[in-house]
């Protein structure tokens, strides 16, 4: 069955450090792949996807994320965290499931930014 | 523009009222959707309209009743909701129902009495 794993419920980090959120995913073919932030009582907002070509892909507000077939993993990047970057960040797959096409969400990773 | 707008931002209602959240696009996308999101969990989908034309019902319980009147517009009809059905309605969009790109809308915070 298709599922997305975010090892990491709660991270914290200090401002200005780096930051790498984990991702795994099962899924039978190449899935399409993203990343969403969520801060406190809004919606989702895409960071960055993968669909296909090149593995390292860039999004908004400085963030990368890697697509390694061969470990299952779509890992999210940050050379430098602001203090505005501390929300929740889940890592989904859009997959065939069920018999439609929809959106797998990991549990989500809470990340914490120290001043 | 990637803009997903819905309204109200928050809504308390009762157990016995009629409510309705409503979810707008103007992006021409042809596939609309309906999540449920508890506090600190991911979104789970409730519904997906496909060229306005309900093709996914997740289960929902029938006092969440929706309506796709034309390809922008998307509502949620609640009636006679329980406490527990308190959450963040969240309405999304996507060029079509292939697992492409889903733009979020803010939500709806609701609270039921």
């Amino acid at each position: 069955a298709q599922s997305v794993t975010q090892p990491d419920i709660h991270i914290t980090v200090s401002e200005g450090a780096s930051l790498e959120l984990r991702c795994n995913y099962s899924y039978g073919a190449t899935p399409y792949l993203f990343w969403y932030v969520q801060s406190p009582g809004q919606g989702l907002q895409l960071l960055l996807k993968y669909f296909s070509g090149d593995t390292l892909v860039q999004g908004i507000k400085g963030f990368e994320a890697e697509f390694k077939r061969s470990q299952s993993s779509f890992n999210l990047r940050k050379p430098s965290v602001h203090w505005s970057d501390a929300a929740e960040y889940f890592c989904a797959v859009g997959a065939f499931s069920g018999g439609y096409n929809k959106l797998i969400f990991g549990a989500g990773t809470r990340l914490a930014v120290h001043p | 523009d990637t803009e997903v707008t819905q309204t109200p931002k928050h809504l308390v209602m009762g157990m016995t009222n009629k409510k309705s959240l409503k979810c707008e696009q103007h992006m021409g996308h042809r596939a609309m959707y309906w999540y449920k999101q508890k506090a600190k969990k991911p979104p789970e989908l409730m519904f997906v309209y496909s060229y306005e034309k309900l093709s996914i019902n997740e289960s929902v319980p029938s006092r969440f009743s929706p309506e796709c009147p034309n390809s922008s517009l998307l509502n949620l009809h609640l009636h006679a909701l329980q406490p527990e059905d308190s959450a963040l309605y969240l309405c999304a969009s996507s060029q079509e129902d292939r697992g492409e790109t889903q733009y979020f809308g803010p939500g709806t915070r609701l609270l039921v009495l």
